[in-house]
């Protein structure tokens, strides 16, 4: 099955830097990517999602790039905000989300400084 | 719009009983999954259903099962609990069925086995 590697696994920025986190999956067939926010006590919330057939994908401070070739991922948060502090995950789909589900990373915890 | 809403919130449960955890997905949303979380993980996926059919399964033992009714809501089942189930247990709705449709992830319920 589908395995997906996230590194690092704490990342700490100062506050209006940027941050970037990386993933690489092993499935070939894999084609969603979707990136999610889990703060303390919550539920994940999807942030960003892009699919095989874009390279990079962008929604104000947050931006995703996808390379297929290479079988690897990364987001990319730009002026961090104390706000933005949280464990993030990315995650890949093979078949359609469905039959397999989403794979998920182990986690980055984000932490930003003042 | 109410999102995804999980219940019981926490649940404390002793080794070798039964617990049923319920979800109700965003209105309109026709497929739910369910995933595992122990602390310090990703989610890891156990099953999903759309149209009250059962679609995916992940590797989990036969202790774990699930339905869903007529409403699009579900429940999760799992017999003779184990020490290792202890994990927050996450609901997730979508749409459809497939990685067309994204995932909206639930509060979650807190199973604590003793």
């Amino acid at each position: 099955g589908e395995n997906v590697e996230q590194h690092p696994s704490t990342l700490s920025v100062q506050e209006g830097d940027s941050a970037v986190i990386k993933c690489t999956y092993s499935d070939s067939a894999s084609n969603y990517f979707p990136w999610y926010k889990q703060e303390l006590g919550k539920g994940p919330q999807l942030i960003i999602d892009i699919r095989s057939n874009v390279g990079e994908k962008k929604d104000q401070r947050i931006a995703v790039t996808l390379n297929k070739t290479a079988k690897h991922f990364s987001l990319h948060i730009t002026e961090t905000q104390p706000e933005d502090s949280a464990v993030y995950f990315c995650a890949a789909s093979v078949s359609g989300g469905g039959a397999d589900g989403l794979t998920f990373g182990k986690g980055t915890h984000l932490i930003i400084q003042p | 719009d109410a999102g995804v809403t999980q219940s019981p919130t926490h649940l404390i449960k002793t080794r070798g009983q039964q617990v049923t955890l319920r979800c109700s997905p965003i209105s309109g949303h026709k497929s739910v999954s369910w995933y595992q979380q122990v602390l310090g993980q990703g989610p890891q996926f156990i099953f999903q259903y759309y149209e009250k059919e059962e679609r995916g399964r992940g590797n989990f033992p036969d202790r774990f099962s699930a339905r869903q009714f007529p409403n699009y809501s579900s429940e999760l089942n799992v017999n003779a609990l184990l020490l290792g189930d202890s994990a927050l247990y996450l609901c997730a709705s979508s749409f459809g069925f497939g990685n067309a449709y994204e995932q909206y992830f639930g509060p979650g319920t807190r199973l604590t086995v003793t």
